[in-house]
């Protein structure tokens, strides 16, 4: 099946620092990814999506200078959190959609557990 | 705005039970609903997939139906193991083609 392998699965950091998290689809090509924001026993929250070759869409809420995305690849996107603060905390998801049409499923990853200090 | 709601917010049973899990969406134009499993501090599985054309979809002990008219899913599971013991997400795709998620049903499964 659809594998979607995201890394790191766990970090811990000072407030201040930049963190990089990826989001790879293993097995097949995805010209859309996605990524989401879950916070302790609340649901996921589209933060924004990721499309090949071009800029992401955000949400309405989400700093695009704070949570910079790349996807330069078919098979890669990565989110970067800028300057991190304790606020930023939270567990971070990305899926990727397979094909190209609308209705496909979306797998996810294990998820990034980000925690700063 | 598309909202999602899932009932109950947690549930208890003993194992061998059948149960059914209850989402329901405000905006019926949807292209299709998910049904998922999450572990705590895990990413999430998918269970089900059900295009809006469709009125159910079955795997193994699993059985999830949709009712797009009236706004809902159910999410059927046949004799609970303790195994099955998760979070379990619904969620729609909708026409600005995206995912929008109930906050879940936190299900344990007694031994």
């Amino acid at each position: 099946g659809a594998v979607v392998s995201q890394h790191p699965s766990w970090v811990i950091c000072k407030s201040g620092t930049s963190v990089k998290i990826e989001c790879r689809s293993l097995d097949f090509q995805a010209t859309t990814m996605f990524w989401y924001r879950q916070f302790p026993k609340q649901s996921l929250m589209l933060m924004a999506t990721s499309n090949e070759g071009s800029k992401a869409t955000y949400e309405q809420g989400v700093e695009k200078d704070k949570f910079l995305i790349n996807h330069a690849s078919l098979t890669l996107s990565t989110l970067t959190v800028t300057s991190a603060h304790p606020e930023d905390s939270s567990f971070y998801i990305c899926s990727a959609r397979e094909g190209n049409r609308v209705n496909q499923p979306q797998h996810f990853g294990d998820g990034t557990r980000l925690s700063i200090l | 705005k598309q909202e999602v709601t899932q009932i109950p917010a947690a549930l208890s049973v003993p194992e061998g039970e059948n149960l059914v899990l209850n989402c329901s969406f405000t905006d019926s134009a949807i292209y299709n609903l998910q049904w998922f499993r999450q572990d705590p501090g895990k990413g999430l599985t998918s269970l089900l997939l059900i295009q809006s054309s469709q009125r159910e979809q079955t795997s193994g002990r699993l059985n999830a139906s949709l009712d797009k008219s009236s706004g809902r899913s159910t999410l059927y599971i046949a004799a609970s193991q303790p195994g099955d013991s998760a979070t379990y997400l619904c969620a729609v795709l909708e026409g600005a083609q995206k995912l929008v998620f109930g906050q879940g049903t936190r299900l344990t499964i007694n031994p």
